[in-house]
């Protein structure tokens, strides 16, 4: 079982908005803004898609924003496009024994 | 450019031991944390462990500790992943990571691993 939480899929049609959410603990995304989030296709390595909450690295598309309340973490994508259909999976830093742990992940579907 | 590149694909049976590599390139190796992820078939991501290859420090997921060995030649700007003793289990798909303070930055372009009698 994955320390943190994410739905198995999620979908929206082209032009919607989706959020996926990333939830935790006060361990780990309630005690630190450091909750990041990786875009994965198929067959491929993942992507930093947003880093320290809601930073975006340069050359990420501004349709995908982040946001924490709490001990969840979410991450949005607004006006979907077929090529964000992917998995995502959020990660975050943590106090216990492994320093560093992964969501779930989450596989988007755009319709 | 800043590139991580991974040794090749592997395959190996039971008991056999396996060392990959991560090579990095465009920065400074020494300053920053590399960190294996593993990616089991079909699964999700599963932080495994990290070094700090200026000094060596290394620190390992308590579900990995024993199981791998992570280390670092500053030399020639590599990280290792190795085993001793391999399980079918170990199939996977191994990523190498840079850790920029807070978030994985780059990745390498994975190496895949089957153990297969």
């Amino acid at each position: 079982q994955s320390a943190l939480t994410q739905p198995a899929s999620v979908s929206g049609s082209p032009g919607q908005s989706i959020t996926i959410s990333c939830t935790g603990t006060s361990s780990d995304v309630g005690g630190y803004n450091y909750v990041s989030w990786y875009q994965q296709h198929p067959g491929k390595a993942p992507k930093l898609m947003i880093y320290e909450v809601s930073n975006r690295p340069s050359g990420v598309s501004n349709r995908f924003s982040g946001s924490k309340s709490g001990n969840t973490a979410s991450l949005t994508i607004s006006g979907l496009q077929a090529e964000d259909e992917a998995d995502y999976y959020c990660s975050s830093y943590t106090s216990s024994s492994t320093p560093w742990v992964f969501g779930g992940g989450t596989k988007l579907t755009v319709l | 450019e800043v590139q991580l590149v991974q040794s090749g694909a592997e395959v190996k049976k039971p008991g056999e031991s396996l060392k990959i590599s991560c090579k990095g390139s465009g920065y400074s190796f020494t300053s920053y944390w590399i960190g294996w992820v593993r990616q089991m078939p079909g699964k999700g991501l599963e932080w495994m462990g990290i070094i700090y290859p200026g000094d060596s420090d290394t620190r390992y997921s308590p579900s990995f500790q024993g199981q791998v060995t992570i280390s670092a030649d500053k030399s020639i700007s590599t990280a290792y992943l190795q085993w001793s003793s391999l399980k079918a289990s170990d199939t996977a798909m191994y990523y190498c990571v840079r850790l920029e303070s807070t978030h994985f930055d780059y990745w390498g372009q994975g190496t895949l691993v089957t153990v297969s009698s």
